[in-house]
């Protein structure tokens, strides 16, 4: 079965930039959406993008001034950087598998998260 | 602020049934699928529900899902210790171009 795992720093400073990573086991990537979702303790879960198997993204309007994502199928992993952050940038990141379509959109596997924080 | 609205708790006894609401707009629940998730403490997201009341494999029977006009409901009959947890719903924003998610419902079984 498909396991996903996040991965990069646990603090990053102020104005600096967030980098994660999400390695991908047990499945392919093809023809699914990889999503970024994160969850702080004031703002619940909140999406923050995804990417197509063939790399066309979608970023929450929130976030999309400082998101990029991108995906290198052959090695199974695909990742986020987030430029500028201050401490509201501070949350558990969970990256997940996602399957969109007409009215639908949903992940359905998710990785245990990784702690995130923004602080000198 | 989250776009989808949710009780911040709801409880009962192990057997009951306990209903969620997520109250939301056209522009979301109004005319797309909801999806439902499960946060057990110190794990992540599982996902329940999808397309408004479809069960992923494992999830069991006596959990469902539904909505009428911009709101939905997640039901879960004969509440047991293990569905003491945080629930969530979301759906896609065509206004917003945007996936929002429910501000949380946390299930305590008494």
């Amino acid at each position: 079965q498909v396991q996903m795992e996040e991965s990069g720093p646990g603090l990053v400073k102020p104005s600096e930039t967030l980098s994660l990573t999400c390695l991908v086991s047990g499945g392919s990537m093809s023809r699914y959406f990889w999503s970024w979702i994160r969850q702080s303790a004031d703002k619940g879960l909140e999406w923050v993008g995804r990417i197509y198997s063939s790399g066309s993204t979608n970023y929450s309007p929130s976030l999309k001034s400082r998101v990029t994502m991108s995906i290198d199928t052959s090695k199974n992993k695909f990742s986020l950087r987030l430029t500028s952050v201050t401490a509201a940038d501070t949350a558990v990141y969970y990256c997940a598998r996602s399957t969109a379509g007409i009215m639908y959109y949903y992940m359905d596997v998710w990785g245990k998260g990784t702690t995130v924080t923004v602080s000198s | 602020q989250s776009v989808l609205t949710q009780p911040p708790s709801a409880s009962g006894t192990p057997g009951q049934r306990v209903t969620i609401t997520c109250s939301g707009r056209n522009s979301n629940i109004g005319t797309n699928t909801i999806s439902w998730y499960q946060r057990l403490p110190g794990t992540a997201p599982k996902l329940l529900i999808y397309k408004t009341d479809q069960r992923p494999s494992g999830v069991p029977d006596r959990i469902s899902g539904s909505k009428s006009g911009t709101s939905a409901s997640l039901a879960i009959s004969a509440l047991q210790s293990e569905d003491e947890a945080d629930y969530y719903c979301a759906s896609w924003d065509d206004s917003l171009s945007d996936y929002v998610f429910g501000t949380g419902t946390k299930v305590t079984v008494l």
